[in-house]
């Protein structure tokens, strides 16, 4: 149980367009998700926190017109990267808290969106 | 506010040999403690947690980590570390500051020798 699946798992794109990566608890109803960023052999960035019905959380330093995060229902979240640039390219990764673990810090990952914008 | 340090930014051992990961916090009360392992390329798995009660954890794929409180260490061990342990690891406690954030260390690669 608690599988979090990430799509795409690869996406390359071309500087100034858009894209879009969807998070999804597959078995459970996850109140919140969690977006990260992570660099080369460089720990998680947490990017933004993300709750169903209502609008993310952004880190500080995190560019929320950049970053577009919708949390629609309890079983989805995306991340909407807009007008993407070179240095967006990266590794992102979403988590999922489950509705019965929230209160523990529990979390489920995905497995990761290679984003590289040329 | 709370922290996570892991001493070692990487380490390596040949494979047979034991192997202890050192993970220090710093949190107000009690905490929940977790180890987080990550292939390249790939997500986070939770390999074991510690919520409450005994101070030794047994995890998934032979690890198991000891709580102790007098020192504000959670280190992971394993007596025999296989080739395909390696990878990066990951210590990491719940945030305080709402949202249900977690804070996670900066992580320590493990290397494994044959």
């Amino acid at each position: 149980g608690a599988v979090v699946s990430q799509h795409p798992s690869r996406v390359i794109c071309k500087s100034g367009t858009s894209v879009k990566i969807e998070c999804r608890s597959l078995d459970f109803q996850a109140t919140t998700m969690f977006w990260y960023r992570q660099f080369p052999k460089k720990s998680l960035m947490l990017m933004a926190t993300s709750n169903e019905g209502s609008k993310a959380t952004y880190e500080q330093g995190v560019e929320k017109d950049k970053f577009l995060i919708n949390h629609a229902s309890l079983t989805l979240s995306t991340l909407t990267v807009t007008s993407a640039h070179p240095e967006d390219s990266s590794f992102y990764i979403c988590s999922a808290s489950s509705t019965r673990d929230r209160g523990r810090g529990e979390q489920y990952f995905g497995p990761g969106t290679r984003l590289t914008v040329t | 506010a709370q922290s996570v340090t892991q001493p070692d930014i990487h380490i390596t051992v040949s494979e047979g040999a034991s192997l202890e990961l050192r993970c220090n916090y710093s949190y107000g009360a009690t905490p929940y403690l977790f180890w987080y392992v990550q292939s390249p390329g790939q997500g986070l798995q939770l390999l074991l947690k510690y919520f409450s009660g005994d101070t030794l954890v047994q995890g998934i794929k032979g690890f198991e980590a000891e709580f102790k409180r007098s020192q504000s260490s959670f280190n992971l061990r394993k007596p025999s570390v296989h080739w395909s342990d390696a990878a990066e690891y990951f210590c990491a406690v719940p945030g305080n500051t709402g949202g249900f954030k977690t804070i996670f260390g900066a992580g320590t690669r493990l290397f494994v020798k044959a």
